[in-house]
């Protein structure tokens, strides 16, 4: 139940595209969802995240969709660029149990 | 604002020995995380600290693994006797308090031969 699945494992996009991970949970008790960014040596790095009272939270070219009902949320990246180009991980956790569950992770190349 | 420390980066061993990371959290955040990253994987929590004190260690296997963060600063995580599972990347985070953002550090690579 503390599981989150993220798909694809693999991504390529070309430059200017839309890139989109999508993430599914099962624990409804899950009320933080962050995703994460990291390249290649370094720690992920927080990107964005949300709560779920709202349904779309967009910061840039980066937005989450959140839909509570199908437990599932997706990132969206706009215009993506080489630059986007690391491995994603969905997360999620619970007041209480603030422990992060973190999704097996999305490497995205964007091509020019 | 210096960021999340961690020592070594690398770190060859072969099984059967004992091998310990180190972490300096970001000044002034209360909690510290200790993640296991197997390569292809996502992080995997192993233990959490609030201050000196263990808040959720329930998946640290604690026949070989120890964490200790004294004076609620800096931590250090042991692993004695090592395992060949046990390769991975080990990450250190801090947040201000419980429910706030985690700040990673870099990892510790550890390979096991």
């Amino acid at each position: 139940q503390q599981q989150v699945k993220q798909s694809p494992q693999s991504l390529i996009v070309q430059k200017g595209g839309i890139s989109i991970i999508n993430c599914a949970y099962e624990n409804t008790a899950f009320d933080y969802f962050p995703w994460y960014q990291q390249f290649p040596g370094k720690g992920p790095a927080l990107l964005i995240a949300i709560r779920p009272d709202v349904s779309e939270k967009k910061e840039g070219r980066f937005t989450i969709s959140f839909n509570k009902s199908a437990k599932q949320f997706s990132l969206h990246i706009m215009d993506s660029q080489p630059g986007d180009s690391a491995t994603y991980f969905c997360a999620a956790s619970s007041v209480g149990n603030e422990k992060l569950t973190f999704g097996t992770g999305t490497r995205l190349t964007i091509i020019p | 604002e210096a960021g999340v420390a961690q020592s070594p980066r690398y770190k060859i061993i072969e099984k059967r020995q004992s091998v310990a990371f180190w972490c300096n959290p970001i000044s002034g955040h209360a909690t510290l995380y200790w993640y296991q990253q197997i390569l292809g994987q996502g992080p995997k929590l192993l233990i959490q600290f609030q201050n000196n004190g263990v808040v959720d260690d329930s998946q640290l296997p604690k026949d070989r693994f120890s964490a200790e963060r004294l004076k609620g600063v800096d931590s250090t995580l042991k692993i004695q006797p090592a395992k060949l599972e046990d390769s991975a990347v080990y990450l250190c985070a801090s947040s201000l308090q419980r429910n706030t953002e985690a700040f990673f550090g870099q990892g510790t690579r550890l390979t096991v031969v």
